[in-house]
């Protein structure tokens, strides 16, 4: 039962370079959501998708551009990434957007 | 935005102690919900809450649903070393923020022999 899987597990990028997080459920659930956690700020929603083809922003999301063209994936983009965006990158799914979520093992950005 | 403040932030107990930690809004909130954050892993639901005053328990842990909306604790009993983590509330806002769910900062638990 593979849940939420995130990939990369770890990353490291230089300023300006792009980069995709991928993430993939197999639970057949419609909503997915990407958060980022910095340390001593809990976690703050980037971006969620209630379907496939419809994505929102959430409480952060300049930066970050997503797409959901299928209900298992939701890839994250970062087009120029910044060292502001060093940090830790959760996906989370669930049947709706007021279920509770399934959370990936996230990934470890380090934007130098 | 939605706001939550968690508190302790940390917590430093002994074994077989029970813990006590909660989370205060400043809007009203549809669900709460309660996760434990081991260290290098995603966030884990332990309980969810979804009606005003609503009491629910796990094995040794219980969480209620404040009567106003605005809040919600988590108790752990006699606590065990796996206990070690972080706790993070989290909740559902109202209609047209219902599907954005907002963290808190988080407890962080150490529990000693």
């Amino acid at each position: 039962n593979a849940g939420v899987t995130q990939t990369p597990k770890f990353q490291v990028l230089k300023t300006g370079q792009s980069m995709t997080l991928q993430c993939a459920q197999d639970m057949n659930h419609e909503y997915m959501s990407w958060y980022r956690q910095d340390p001593g700020m809990g976690l703050r929603l980037i971006h969620y998708s209630v379907g496939a083809g419809i994505t929102d922003q959430g409480e952060v999301p300049n930066g970050y551009n997503v797409s959901r063209s299928t209900t298992e994936d939701f890839p994250l983009r970062l087009l120029s990434a910044a060292p502001s965006q060093t940090s830790v990158y959760f996906c989370a799914s669930s049947y709706a957007g007021t279920q509770p979520q399934h959370f990936g093992d996230g990934t470890r950005l380090s934007i130098l | 935005g939605q706001q939550l403040n968690q508190s302790p932030q940390s917590m430093f107990i002994q074994e077989g102690e029970d813990v006590s930690m909660n989370c205060t809004s400043s809007s009203i909130f549809n669900t709460w919900l309660w996760y434990k954050q081991d260290p290098g892993e995603g966030p884990v639901l332990l309980i969810a809450l979804y009606k005003a005053g609503e009491l629910t328990s796990n094995g040794r842990l219980t969480a209620q649903f404040g009567i106003t909306r605005k809040d919600s604790f988590l108790n752990i009993s006699a606590s065990i070393p796996s206990d070690v983590g972080i706790y993070f509330c989290a909740g559902h806002g109202r209609a047209g923020t219902a599907s954005k769910l907002t963290f808190g900062t988080g407890t962080r638990l150490q529990v000693t022999l």
